[in-house]
């Protein structure tokens, strides 16, 4: 059945590394959102499109985070450098925008240990 | 500025009803969503509310009052399973940009 797919699941890397997260939406939904999740602020919202175009990055630290949609199966979200406050679980949801319910579909979500 | 409030826990016993409260004061409003979040696995879709009144799906409902910026949800008939974090959420505008409480951890005891 249809559902979000992000890669790594889980990922440990040292201060100063680049990360790279991807996220496949499902397949026809014409949006696409990054979230952060920790234990201290829960679900912040990074960045979203709407049709492949970024629509609000404004909870993105813009120094070292990007987020891109290359096309419509492929999301990514890259932190170069990483710092250990980027620890966290992101998620990646999709949606179909101006439908009934608008609901979001989230993905597994990819674990980021920065150390 | 944009806020949504919840509980940070409730607990309650199974077979019992647990009403979760959440107040919102956002920038744009199309739309009230709860979400049920197991540990350590993605929040899924409980239920939406647009129109103020309740929504009845199951053991859940879930009511919005607009003019208040208020909801609930309650859960009836309480199992072990439903112990979770139940997040709600607000979309902001009509494309989806969903804003998230930090969440209410049910805690379901025997």
């Amino acid at each position: 059945d249809a559902r979000v797919t992000q890669t790594p699941r889980d990922k440990v890397t040292e201060m100063g590394q680049e990360v790279t997260m991807r996220c496949q939406p499902i397949l026809g939904h014409n949006t696409v959102f990054w979230y952060r999740q920790t234990m201290m602020q829960g679900l912040e919202l990074l960045a979203y499109f709407r049709n492949r175009a970024p629509l609000d990055d404004s909870g993105m630290p813009k120094d070292r985070f990007s987020a891109e949609m290359p096309d419509a199966t492929l999301a990514t979200l890259k932190i170069q450098p990483s710092e250990p406050r980027d620890s966290a679980v992101y998620f990646c949801a999709s949606g179909l925008g101006r439908d009934d319910t608008g609901e979001l579909f989230f993905g597994e979500g990819s674990r980021l240990t920065v150390l | 500025g944009q806020n949504i409030d919840q509980p940070t826990e409730m607990t309650a016993t199974e077979g019992a009803i647990v009403q979760i409260n959440c107040t919102y004061q956002t920038s744009g409003f199309n739309g009230l969503f709860w979400y049920q979040q197991h540990a350590g696995e993605a929040p899924t879709f409980l239920s939406y509310n647009v129109l103020d009144g309740l929504e009845e799906k199951g053991r859940f409902s879930s009511f919005l009052s607009r003019s208040k910026g208020y909801s609930y949800l309650l859960l009836k008939e309480l199992q072990m399973k439903d112990s979770a974090s139940y997040l709600c959420a607000v979309r902001a505008d009509s494309w989806g940009k969903f804003q998230f409480g930090a969440g209410t951890q049910v805690v379901v005891t025997p």
